[in-house]
């Protein structure tokens, strides 16, 4: 298993450019997330996903989309780039069963790092 | 609300000294999950530990080990006889059983062994 694979690694985008950062799991896991990690800052959530076909807000998901058309992928849209969007941003996925009260770990992809000049 | 402390913002030690990373966590749940995840200098994530707040005992795992204390909201980590390989951010984080298992980070403890 490649576990949770994040592409690209690395990415400068100017002001108002668009992008799309790709996440992808192998380990069938219903749920997936998007965090963003800013200097010396801890992780903080941007989007979630707790199945295909469903999407919601986390903490700070303006300038952000996502989709989850599938359970293997779960993509994140930057639409109008901006500074403020310099980060390095993790998708993370985690098998949650629903039957009792439990939450299983996240496992985390390797980062996209992201420049906006 | 749900919030993670992690008061320290560095740590240095000298290889083969013990130290502790402080955790200090807030919810109103009486379920709850606690983690620690670390991240050395590559820059990805990995998962050391998962507690239930059910369950107070401490966990050893070779070198490491983890103090959870409800009483007083902490989930401490102690490395042993640290090494420079544990150089690394670390970071605490809090998940509350609820229909997302999002997780709340703490700023993280960055650790600096020393030869």
């Amino acid at each position: 298993n490649a576990g949770v694979t994040q592409t690209p690694k690395f990415r400068i985008l100017k002001i108002g450019q668009s992008m799309t950062l790709q996440c992808t799991q192998d380990m069938n896991h219903n749920y997936m997330y998007w965090y963003r990690q800013d200097p010396g800052m801890g992780l903080k959530l941007i989007y979630y996903s707790v199945g295909a076909g469903i999407t919601d807000k986390g903490e700070v998901p303006n300038g952000y989309n996502v989709s989850r058309s599938t359970t293997e992928d779960f993509p994140l849209r930057l639409e109008l780039a901006a500074p403020s969007q310099t980060s390095v941003y993790f998708c993370a996925s985690s098998y949650t069963r629903r039957q009792g009260k439990n939450t299983d770990t996240q496992y985390f992809g390797p980062g996209t790092r992201l420049t906006v000049l | 609300a749900q919030k993670v402390t992690q008061a320290q913002t560095e740590i240095s030690v000298v290889e083969k000294e013990d130290v502790t990373l402080d955790c200090v966590y807030e919810t109103r749940d009486t379920t709850y999950y606690l983690f620690w995840y670390k991240q050395p200098p590559s820059g990805e994530l990995v998962f050391l530990i998962r507690r239930n707040s059910f369950d107070e005992q401490n966990e050893i795992s070779g070198r490491y080990s983890w103090n959870f204390q409800k009483s007083t909201s902490s989930f401490n980590f102690t490395i042993t006889a640290s090494q420079v390989v544990d150089s690394a951010v670390y970071f605490c984080a809090l998940s509350e059983v609820d229909n997302t298992d999002k997780l709340i980070f703490g700023t993280g403890t960055r650790l600096q062994v020393f030869p």
